[in-house]
């Protein structure tokens, strides 16, 4: 069964950092893509980043770049994002998302639960 | 603003079809595939239709994907009061090299 199990969420304060894990089990994690996805509170999707299997492809929205690092370690199974500088726009539910064989899918065909990250002073 | 444009809300009736559409551009839709998600009230999407028009094992076949130059269209037939949830489209943009999401569409089965 696959499972993504996103942890590291919480509250902080604007300009701080946080960094989330996604740990993932019941498929050959190297050998998909992987993806955050974050919505706001009562609002829509938006891509954050995604990442290839071997780590040779990253890419970034254009509302986290330069703050926001992906990276994976597949002996682990595991992903992570490193957020910096963290701002108010920020505070949104964050879900770690299995992508296809290929960087550029969308189709993201299991997801974890999420973990919240919230901004505020 | 999105980048994929989504009407904000769509209705019908039980039984009925009811279509949601999604228009982007040449550097998303026009030249990548397209992939739609349900979303159910406080929980994770869920993905409905990849590759345009395929159906993951154990979505209904009730639910079917088009796509047609630069737009695409959920359409959901002999709709279900368990239908009644977030819809959004989504597709990998070349020009911007990031993935992008319409903005959704609450379905109101009435």
């Amino acid at each position: 069964e696959v499972q993504l199990v996103e942890s590291g969420g919480g509250l902080v304060q604007p300009g701080r950092s946080l960094r989330l894990s996604c740990a993932a089990s019941g498929f050959t994690f190297d050998d998909y893509a992987m993806h955050w996805v974050r919505q706001a509170p009562g609002k829509g999707l938006e891509w954050v980043s995604g990442i290839s299997w071997n780590s040779g492809s990253i890419g970034y929205a254009d509302s986290v770049k330069g703050r926001f690092t992906i990276s994976r370690d597949n002996a682990k199974n595991s992903l992570y994002l490193q957020m910096n500088s963290l701002r108010a726009e920020d505070t949104a539910l964050y879900y770690c998302a299995k992508g296809g064989y290929s960087y550029g899918i969308l189709g993201f065909d299991y997801w974890g639960q999420g973990t919240l990250v919230t901004v505020s002073s | 603003q999105s980048v994929l444009t989504q009407p904000p809300s769509a209705s019908g009736t039980p039984g009925q079809r009811v279509t949601i559409s999604c228009s982007g551009s040449s550097s998303n839709i026009g030249s990548n595939y397209v992939y739609w998600y349900q979303q159910l009230p406080g929980t994770a999407p869920k993905l409905l239709i990849y590759r345009n028009n395929q159906r993951p094992s154990g979505v209904p076949d009730r639910f079917s994907g088009s796509k047609s130059g630069t737009s695409a269209s959920l359409a959901i037939s002999g709709l279900r009061s368990e239908d009644e949830a977030d819809y959004y489209c989504a597709a990998w943009d070349d020009s911007l090299s990031q993935g992008v999401f319409g903005g959704g569409t609450k379905l109101t089965v009435l």
